[in-house]
């Protein structure tokens, strides 16, 4: 069965606290993403990797970290110094070449809560 | 259940009537867009995408239309169903670039 899971669906975070969310795919994609999604807001990018061992900051990278040491995964980080992390997220794979390089899939999401 | 929907432009639309959800994009210089479907609690499902070369794509029960002088995208979805109960949002891409720009999204809400 193939395609991009997340894990966990629900996360629960004291502040103050790092938590790790888990992205993996086995597309075979050389491109992975992630976003952050707010109600009544377009998704916003956090960080994208274009192939192992590399990765760029998106348009909010503060308080987030991330590592591609694997292809198939690309998991992302929120620190305790992202000041407002409860958000709907989202991994995205692409393929880096070829017919129908350009479209993004997406994983199911996790949902992260700050108490 | 996700609150990705509130404060989202809404459409409602009887079982069986067709659906047209509009989208403006951004950037004159975006050649490559695509339609997903959101449903509650889920992660976004590609749906169908059009190239700028092209102004109308047809899928299965969608049309995707593609207006480069007003910089507008619609997407119409034939003999709507339940099933169809979700937010759809368009996004723009330049060809080779890795980022994309997403629309914030309309919820559709059918009544059977």
């Amino acid at each position: 069965d193939g395609g991009i899971t997340q894990s966990p669906k629900y996360l629960f975070r004291k502040e103050g606290q790092n938590v790790t969310l888990s992205c993996e795919q086995n597309l075979n994609h050389d491109a992975m993403y992630w976003y952050r999604q707010d109600p009544g807001q377009g998704l916003r990018l956090i960080y994208y990797s274009q192939i192992v061992n590399d990765f760029q900051k998106g348009d909010i990278a503060e308080g987030y970290s991330v590592s591609r040491e694997k292809k198939e995964s690309f998991p992302l980080t929120v620190t305790s110094a992202q000041k407002n992390p409860t958000a709907f997220y989202l991994c995205a794979s692409r393929e880096q070449w070829g017919v129908g390089s350009d479209t993004q899939y997406f994983g199911p999401g996790t949902r992260l809560t700050v108490l | 259940g996700e609150s990705v929907g509130l404060h989202l432009p809404t459409l409602s639309v009887q079982e069986g009537d067709n659906s047209i959800i509009n989208c403006a994009y951004s950037n004159s210089a975006s050649d490559y867009f695509i339609w997903y479907k959101q449903e509650s609690g889920k992660g976004p499902q590609f749906i169908i995408d059009i190239r700028s070369n092209m102004d109308k794509r047809q899928g299965q029960r969608v049309t995707v239309l593609l207006n480069k002088t007003v910089k507008h995208l619609s997407l119409q979805i034939a003999a709507t169903q339940p099933g169809d109960s979700a937010v759809y949002f368009c996004a723009e891409n330049i060809g080779g670039y890795q980022k994309v720009t997403f629309g914030t999204g309309t919820k559709l809400q059918v009544i059977p």
